[in-house]
């Protein structure tokens, strides 16, 4: 059982937007930044957003990552067949004094 | 560019000591904004965070493995270590070292390397 949740799957056709939510607790989420990653099949997770909104150089202004509260959200528009990959958010949690992530969010392009 | 490379033995046999080495390139270990660390993936499982440590040496562990595990750094090398001990097959596992910013995100992770716990 993982600390952070996350919906177990998503789908939507190319073109469109999906969003993937994170929800947490004061103590994780509603104190620390939040980061998501992308995990395509047979590789390792590659950082998407980092600090609730802010993007790496190099990831498309397609992926947008938001925080309010204990929740956060990862927003994909476009979609795109490449896109399809497991999806997980993280952030430090204060009083575990432990990173966590969430269960990941796999992501179906139809 | 940072590149990051796990190795280590594929195979460990049931309560013996999983150890494997990150090796850093492309950049210094040493640096003050970083933390470097080690997460595991249990095949067709979601990621768990194992533990971070610091270049001055100071550790954070993941407090459900925190008894088995030992993260070690070696600056003169730009490696870091992982050591996990009694060993089950629970720990059969995808094991990734990765950088993590002081600020809270992981931005460069190695390629990842499945250690399997068998006799």
């Amino acid at each position: 059982q993982s600390v952070l949740t996350q919906p177990p799957s998503v789908s939507a056709a190319p073109g469109q937007k999906v969003t993937i939510s994170c929800s947490g607790s004061s103590s994780n989420i509603g104190k620390n930044y939040v980061s998501w990653y992308q995990q395509l099949p047979g590789t390792a997770p590659k950082l998407l957003t980092y600090d609730n909104n802010k993007r790496p150089s190099g990831i498309p202004d397609r992926f947008s990552g938001s925080k309010s509260g204990t929740s956060a959200t990862l927003g994909i528009t476009g979609l795109q067949t490449g896109d399809e990959a497991d999806y997980y958010c993280g952030t430090w949690d204060s009083s575990l004094s432990a990173w966590v992530f969430g269960g990941g969010t796999k992501l179906t392009v139809l | 560019q940072l590149q990051l490379q796990e190795s280590g033995p594929g195979l460990v046999k049931p309560s013996e000591t999983l150890s494997l080495t990150c090796t850093v390139s492309g950049g210094s270990i040493s640096s003050s904004r970083y933390y470097w660390g080690w997460i595991r993936q249990p095949p067709g499982k979601g990621l768990e965070w194992i533990g971070n440590i610091y270049y001055s040496g100071s550790t954070y562990y993941n407090p459900s493995l925190k008894s088995r595990v030992t993260i070690s750094v070696d600056t003169s090398k730009n490696q870091f270590s992982l050591r996990l001990s009694s060993v089950t097959a629970a720990d059969t596992a995808v094991y990734y070292c990765a950088r993590r910013a002081v600020a809270g995100y992981f931005d460069y992770w190695g390629q990842g390397t499945l250690v399997t716990v068998s006799s």
